[in-house]
């Protein structure tokens, strides 16, 4: 079992939806969590962290931590066209070297 | 404020060769890390250097190495090439540490070995 596991998708969703993306973890140890946005053919960009359970909202995003569950969610409101990208959660552990998920792609179509 | 800035872009190499890929951080950061990224394991860390010292390494073999320059200009090289390091090799600038951490990806380079 991989210590990150995500779902690669593809998510096709409409514009205008509510995309929920997900990840779950096994090492209880991480502490805070990230999520990157990774256009094609372009490094990743970081999107939000977040270090407890609860949830974290930046504009049209929200990023969900459930440390009991080692599950975390990043929800995108009002999905667009430009929202279409592939999605990467990472985890920090030891010596702050991360470790990603294998990312989800989101297509959100007119 | 420039980006991260990788090259070349695009690479093909045979097997056996040993390619260099260069990485330029953002003015400011000392620290650049290095990742390999396949659509079969996804984004992996390589290694990560500080000041020109290398402060973590990942797992993956020796072929595998690098270095920063007091510019902090970095380099990463890998010998005696193989089929599977076809990849994306990205390269991250960052400034600070932990969760005050502030991280760029570079666009990086895509390797291909024949």
């Amino acid at each position: 079992q991989k210590e990150v596991e995500q779902d690669p998708g593809p998510l096709s969703v409409p514009e205008g939806a509510i995309v929920s993306l997900n990840c779950t973890y096994s090492n209880s140890a991480f502490q805070y969590f990230m999520w990157y946005r990774q256009y094609s053919r372009k490094g990743p960009e970081l999107l939000m962290y977040t270090y407890s359970s609860g949830n974290k909202e930046d504009g049209r995003f929200t990023a969900q931590v459930d440390k009991s569950s080692k599950y975390i969610s990043l929800f995108i409101r009002d999905s667009q066209p430009s929202d279409s990208a592939t999605y990467l959660c990472a985890m920090p552990g030891g010596s702050y070297i991360p470790t990603f998920g294998r990312g989800t792609s989101l297509i959100v179509h007119p | 404020k420039a980006g991260v800035t990788q090259t070349p872009r695009y690479l093909i190499k045979t097997r056996g060769q040993q390619v260099t890929l260069s990485c330029s951080p953002i003015s400011g950061h000392r620290s650049v890390s290095w990742y390999q990224q396949t659509p079969g394991q996804g984004l992996q860390f390589l290694f990560e250097y500080f000041s020109e010292t290398q402060r973590n390494k990942g797992n993956f073999p020796g072929r595998f190495s690098g270095r920063q320059f007091s510019n902090s200009r970095s380099e990463m090289n890998v010998s005696t090439l193989e089929l599977g390091d076809s990849a994306l090799y990205l390269c991250a600038s960052s400034f600070g540490r932990g969760n005050q951490e502030t991280q760029y990806f570079g666009p990086g380079t895509r390797l291909l070995v024949l």
